[in-house]
Order: structure tokens, then C-alpha cells, then sequence
């Protein structure tokens, strides 16, 4: 079975502008995550999905926001981006067949801002 | 919020050696504990996770004690092979059905020396 897949892989950006990035969950996973890793440091939670809605959000800007479509897939849109943005995107999907299901993560979305 | 803290940022072993990593969290209220593998290039993979209802889970050479009274919990690798040389990271989370919030430590790049 295919794993998280991210797209695109590497994106190169400018100060300004706006990315969107997508991820594809476990076959049968409703649940996607969105982690920000800066280099050196461990993932940062920023926002989770399940069944379309937001079920939570962690410490980031209004600039980032997300969205989960019926067929469970999901987007990172972020806003007027800062050189600040420069890191790994990893989107992370779980089963909700009960409490605490291990989360999976994809490779990432690795985005530079210049 | 939590807070998780790990220890040592950089492990050097000898193959065939053992591996220990430790962590600590601040919110009593987490009971759910995965510990992931990063390489470069690639998203973390989950390795092995331990609920708060057991102190120790082992799976081939790799095994996960908790102390909830302390508040830490270990990752131990036995008998070291070149291929787990990797950044290990551990993570926490809040036991509420839903929320996938994962709290990670700084990681552990470990080297193990042939």
C-alpha cells in the first residue's frame, strides 16, 4: 500500500509570495496533520484535519491555513511568505480506529525562500 | 503546552554497541509516546511507541521504557547496526480522542561507527 505522499517535493520561492502545498493520506486515514520542521530542530505542529474540519491548530500566523477534501486529501496554503518559512512541510495521516493511532508522515515539501 | 526535552543532540557508538536516548515531558495529562526515525532526505519513521498504561514495549532490538512518575521515558538500541545511524526523535501526546497534536523533542543524531 502507497505511504503519505507530498507534492511537490522541492519548491523554491520569494518573499511575498503565496505556495500551496498537498498531501495524500494512508488509504483510509481521515485524519491528516501539517508539521513545520526547521533545520536542526524537531517538527512543529500546525494545524490537524479530520473529516474536513479544523480539529486543531498550533502556534502559527493567520498567513497559514488549510483544508481537507471529501476524498480525505488536504492543503497547506501559505501567505505572504518570509525567509522565516524556509523549511520541511510534513504532512502526517492517522487511522480513527481509537484513541492514540500511530501517525505516519510523508517526505516532506521542502520549501526555500529567497 | 507541552514541553519535551531529549538527550544527547549527537550519540556516538560502536557497532554492535548499545544506544540509549532519553526524554522528558511536563504535561502529566500526555500518555501516548512514539519514537521516530529520520534520514536525510526522507519524513520521520515511526520505530516504536508506548501508551501510558506500560512501563516497557520491545520489538526485535529496539525497546521503549516510561516512568510516568518522573515523567521520562527511553529509547534503548541494542546491538548496533551502521544502518541505524539516523536523527531519532521522541514525541508526546495529550490522550484526547481526536487530537493529534505531537509534541517533539530536538533529536539525536546518531553515528554508529563500524
Amino acid at each position: 500500500d502507497a505511504g503519505v505522499t507530498q507534492s511537490p517535493t522541492h519548491l523554491i520561492k520569494t518573499r511575498g509570495q503565496q505556495v500551496t502545498l498537498r498531501c495524500s493520506p494512508i488509504s483510509g486515514h481521515k485524519s491528516v496533520s501539517w508539521y513545520q520542521q526547521v533545520l536542526g530542530q524537531g517538527p512543529q505542529f500546525i494545524f490537524q484535519y479530520y473529516e474536513k474540519e479544523e480539529r486543531g491548530r498550533g502556534n502559527f500566523p493567520d498567513r497559514f491555513s488549510a483544508r481537507q477534501f471529501p476524498n480525505y486529501s488536504s492543503e497547506l496554503n501559505v501567505n505572504a511568505l518570509l525567509l522565516g518559512d524556509s523549511a520541511l512541510y510534513l504532512c502526517a495521516s492517522s487511522s480513527d480506529r481509537g484513541n492514540n493511532q500511530p501517525q505516519h508522515f510523508g517526505d516532506g515539501t521542502r520549501l526555500s525562500i529567497l | 503546552g507541552e514541553n519535551v526535552e531529549q538527550h544527547p543532540s549527537t550519540l556516538s557508538v560502536q557497532e554492535g554497541d548499545s544506544a540509549v536516548i532519553k526524554c522528558t515531558y511536563s504535561d502529566s495529562a500526555s500518555n501516548y509516546f512514539p519514537w521516530y526515525k529520520q534520514e536525510l532526505g526522507k519524513g520521520p519513521q515511526l520505530i516504536i511507541d508506548i501508551r501510558s498504561n506500560v512501563g516497557e514495549k520491545k520489538d526485535q532490538r529496539i525497546a521503549v521504557t516510561l516512568n510516568k512518575t518522573a515523567k521520562h521515558f527511553s529509547l534503548h538500541i541494542t546491538e548496533t547496526q551502521p544502518e541505524d545511524s539516523a536523527v531519532y526523535f521522541c514525541a508526546a501526546k495529550v490522550s484526547n480522542f481526536g487530537n493529534e497534536k505531537l509534541t517533539f523533542g530536538t533529536g539525536t543524531r546518531l553515528t554508529i561507527i563500524p
